[in-house]
């Protein structure tokens, strides 16, 4: 079974700010895919970020990076430059590969909060 | 260009009237599943279709079905809702295994 935990259910940062968002998982799979989603309110649930454990290089999308530390089973969101419609949930995500199952293991979300 | 499109976007029912929520994609993925996500959690899987195959989860209650007629719908059948199960339920698509999944807006239930 894979568990993701995210230990800050809630960060505010200002405008143009870099910020972190912490997230670790445990899983007995060697083929795993880690995810970042988005959950504006009320608005449904968009990818942000998607990586291949497999892979070394650290994924990146735009403003957005992770820090993928397999050996530490760490997987951290960048948001530089921070915006305000960057405010939302964001939930950490694992997936099981090699057809095992299937659905996404999230963690509890860390609620993120854009000051102007 | 909507993906994954639910319907009704909110849905009041009575305890224990049967209510069904649907789900469509325009993406032709093989994959579509329903999380349940109560209010400040963390989306949970109830079940999964691959093609025709359908993949409960163990803690998933007997109250809750699910129904693929096609590759483009699943619905959610809750055969007597009761006041826990008041939640979002997201519908969401993936190509295949191990990749991304695509989630619509959801459908917010509420039970009277």
């Amino acid at each position: 079974a894979q568990t993701v935990t995210q230990s800050q259910p809630e960060m505010s940062v200002q405008e143009a700010e870099t910020v972190t968002l912490s997230c670790t998982y445990d899983t007995s799979e060697s083929n795993y895919y880690l995810f970042w989603y988005k959950q504006p309110p009320s608005r449904q649930m968009i990818l942000v970020i998607r990586q291949e454990a497999y892979k070394q290089q650290n994924a990146t999308e735009n403003r957005f990076s992770v820090n993928f530390q397999k050996a530490a089973k760490s997987f951290s969101l960048k948001i530089s430059d921070s915006q305000l419609g960057d405010t939302a949930m964001y939930f950490c995500a694992s997936l099981e590969g090699g057809g095992g199952a299937d659905g996404l293991t999230f963690g509890k979300g860390t609620h993120l909060i854009i000051q102007p | 260009d909507a993906m994954v499109i639910q319907n009704p976007r909110y849905q009041v029912t009575q305890f224990g009237k049967p209510v069904t929520l649907s789900c469509s994609q325009t993406l032709n993925h093989n994959v579509m599943y329903w999380y349940q996500q109560k209010s400040s959690q963390a989306p949970k899987l109830l079940f999964h279709y691959y093609d025709k195959d359908f993949n409960n989860e163990a803690d998933t209650p007997d109250n809750f079905q699910s129904r693929r007629p096609n590759t483009s719908f699943c619905f959610l059948d809750i055969r007597s809702p009761g006041l826990g199960d008041a939640a979002m339920y997201l519908c969401a698509t993936s190509r295949d295994r191990g990749y991304e999944q695509f989630f619509g807006p959801g459908t917010r239930l509420t039970v009277l």
